[in-house]
């Protein structure tokens, strides 16, 4: 079974360009996360998904920022308009539903940087 | 806020030598984790302690849990130059999103 796979790991956009981040959950998993790193500092949750459903999205910056998880295919993190603020790591993790997140998987990953 | 917050923010030992580190919350838990991140690496799962679970232990780990003092430890014992790095802890709040809330981090070195 393999782990929560992001792409790219990587990512480099100019001011003004749009950023799309891919999370693919393990397999089983229907609960999606993204969580944000700013350099020298922990992890800070942006929104919780389900399949086709955004359930919690009260980490998530009101503009420039959107998030989905369709029915079919990997979750993406899109980032509009990219600032040089929004350089960091971006981390999705996934959960089996009926868990509660209990334990969340998280991938490796996506270190965007805006120059 | 809800964050939980690592204590010391940074630690240097010697090889062989113990580390502790702590974590304090505010409300009600349904879980604390701890994770380990290698500079500019991703996220490595070190060990979950539910709230209802005093201490537990994965190989040269120890991890304790005082939910009357909302407060959790993580042990490292007999340290090695490869225990460098920062170390999180994310907690599971009760009746809340299922949304993890990490503290700042510690950055352990190890000296060799």
């Amino acid at each position: 079974n393999a782990g929560v796979m992001q792409n790219p790991r990587h990512l480099v956009r100019r001011r003004g360009q749009e950023a799309r981040l891919r999370c693919s959950p393990m397999k089983g998993h229907s609960h999606v996360y993204w969580y944000r790193q700013l350099p020298e500092e922990g992890l800070k949750f942006m929104v919780y998904l389900q399949k086709e459903n955004i359930i919690d999205e009260s980490g998530m910056p009101k503009e420039r920022f959107s998030a989905e998880f369709p029915k079919e295919g990997p979750s993406i993190l899109r980032i509009q308009q990219v600032v040089r603020g929004d350089s960091a790591a971006y981390f999705c993790a996934s959960s089996p539903p009926g868990t509660g997140g209990f334990e969340q998987f998280f991938g490796p990953g996506t270190r965007l940087t805006v120059l | 806020s809800q964050q939980g917050e690592e204590d010391p923010q940074a630690l240097s030992i010697q090889e062989g030598e113990n580390a502790t580190m702590n974590c304090s919350y505010k409300t009600s838990i349904n879980n604390l984790q701890w994770y380990r991140q290698n500079s500019g690496r991703g996220l490595v799962h070190l060990i979950l302690i539910r709230s209802n679970e005093r201490e537990k232990h994965s190989g040269r780990l120890r991890v304790t849990l005082d939910t009357s003092k909302k407060s959790s430890s993580l042990l490292i014992t007999a340290s090695r130059a490869a225990d460098t790095a920062s170390y999180f802890c994310a907690i599971l709040f009760q009746g809340g999103s299922e949304k993890l809330v990490f503290g700042k981090g510690m950055k352990l070195t190890v000296n060799p």
